[in-house]
């Protein structure tokens, strides 16, 4: 069966510090799609990346930068030098074969990045 | 930039009415979605539609129906509204892809009160 877990319900850092969001998946298809989106409090999820199966190569955005590791089921997402507007809640995603269009999120994790 | 529109941000409606949820997108996405976010629970879906006319049910259909007699908009029916139904509700599009591997547009949800 598909699943998502984001076991970090919620993290406080200070600004500048860096933090990592940890997400673990299962899934049985050897194809599937890795997923994390942004959801500030206007509430409105703003997607961030999509990864995947086949490509396990991590992925630096300017201070995000994600961690994709199969031997663990795990899709790991660190913001370098936090600032206050990364404040949001984080959700990963998996979207496989079995699924078909359906994707599977994970509960959430919210951060506050405090000045 | 994909635009998802919904027809409202707060609604506060009484049990037993008959509630319209609307969702319009402006990028000739042919999969649209709803889901449902409460605290702890993260997103589940309701139902998605793959074509006009067409839908298929998500992990939590019951109370809920759906309509898409337009590509653009995916209505959310609330046959008799429950107090449990309370919650917020997001739309989402996202292009066709073979197994869900685009990612999805989110609108900016409709936080739903049934009193």
């Amino acid at each position: 069966a598909q699943k998502v877990t984001q076991a970090q319900t919620e993290i406080s850092v200070v600004e500048k510090e860096d933090v990592t969001l940890d997400c673990v998946y299962e899934t049985r298809d050897t194809t599937y799609y890795l997923f994390w989106y942004k959801q500030p409090p206007s509430g409105e999820l703003v997607f961030l990346i999509r990864r995947n199966s086949f490509d396990e190569q991590n992925e630096i955005s300017g201070r995000y930068s994600w961690n994709f590791q199969k031997s663990t089921s795990s899709f790991n997402f660190t913001i370098t030098a936090s600032q206050v507007v990364d404040s949001a809640v984080y959700f990963c995603a998996l979207s496989d074969l079995s699924g078909t269009y359906k994707y599977i999120f994970g509960t959430g994790t919210r951060l506050k990045v405090l000045a | 930039d994909v635009k998802v529109t919904q027809s409202s941000r707060y609604l506060v409606k009484r049990t037993g009415e008959k509630v319209f949820l609307e969702c319009v997108q402006d990028m000739d996405h042919e999969n649209m979605f709803w889901y449902r976010q409460d605290p702890g629970l993260g997103l589940r879906l309701i139902y998605f539609s793959y074509d006009v006319k067409m839908k298929e049910k998500g992990d939590i259909p019951e109370g809920y129906s759906v309509s898409r007699e337009k590509k653009e908009r995916f209505s959310l029916i609330l046959e008799s509204a429950s107090t449990n139904q309370t919650s917020m509700y997001l739309c989402a599009s996202s292009p066709l892809g073979t197994s869900g591997s685009y990612e999805q547009y989110f609108g900016p949800g409709t936080r739903l009160t049934v009193t």
